[in-house]
């Protein structure tokens, strides 16, 4: 198992960009044992998929944040990263990296093997 | 999209007793099923996988059943530090993966 740690601002404001980093110790981002994800936690809406990288130029987001969503791999750093545009108070979560392990084939498994602590992002003027 | 709805919402229980949770999937997912639990102010953390294996270091008093739609996890013998809530995923769909709703075991 890897670990994984979320680091970014806490406090955005609405129509900007929300960035988070997820640093991995323990494992290498460039390894290709794992689906690095974010995953978002609300009181409303619960536990939802935010979206995953993996080898560096495959991603594959939620289809609800599509259009405002980027998530990029630093393997120089070790981390990938979240960003969100055009943020409203319906953003406001606990925001959560996580490794989804790959199997077979380097297919996702769709378990997830290891979280982050979780960080709350308030998205508030 | 799969939805996953888990009961009850709260389990009420002694240390020391049992207890089974149950998830319901809209659609079969097959053994694609996860448990996680999440303590307070803690990330989840993965129990169970393919229904009924244990993750890595999870006590044996943690055992998950079922297929298709229907899926239980029960815990024999509740400790201090189960009480928590516990989320089902289905990842027969992934991405995204639904999450259950939760239920919540607390100290009756």
């Amino acid at each position: 198992q890897v670990q994984l740690q979320e680091s970014g601002p806490r406090l955005v404001k609405p129509s900007e960009t929300l960035s988070l980093t997820c640093s991995v110790s323990g494992g290498s981002v460039s390894s290709g044992f794992y689906y690095w994800t974010w995953i978002r936690q609300t009181g409303g809406k619960g536990l939802e998929w935010i979206g995953y990288i993996y080898d560096s130029n495959r991603v594959n987001y939620n289809s609800s944040l599509t259009s405002r969503l980027s998530i990029l791999l630093d393997t120089s750093k070790n981390q990938f990263s979240l960003h969100l545009a055009s943020v409203t108070a319906a953003d406001t979560a606990v925001y959560y990296c996580a490794a989804v392990a790959s199997g077979t084939n380097r297919i996702p498994t769709g378990i997830i093997d290891s979280w982050g602590q979780g960080t709350l992002v308030t998205v508030s003027s | 999209e799969i939805v996953m709805t888990q009961s009850p919402a709260t389990l009420s229980v002694s240390p020391g007793e049992s207890t089974t949770l149950s998830c319901r999937a809209s659609l079969s997912v097959d053994y694609n099923l996860a448990w996680y639990q999440q303590r307070p102010g803690q990330a989840p953390r993965l129990l169970i996988y393919d229904a009924s294996t244990r993750a890595t270091d999870i006590p044996a008093r943690f055992s998950g059943s079922g297929s298709g739609t229907e899926f239980t996890l029960t815990i024999i013998g509740l400790q201090s530090e189960d009480f928590a809530v516990y989320y089902c995923q289905q990842y027969n769909s992934w991405p995204p993966g639904t999450f259950g709703q939760g239920t919540k075991v607390e100290i009756k």
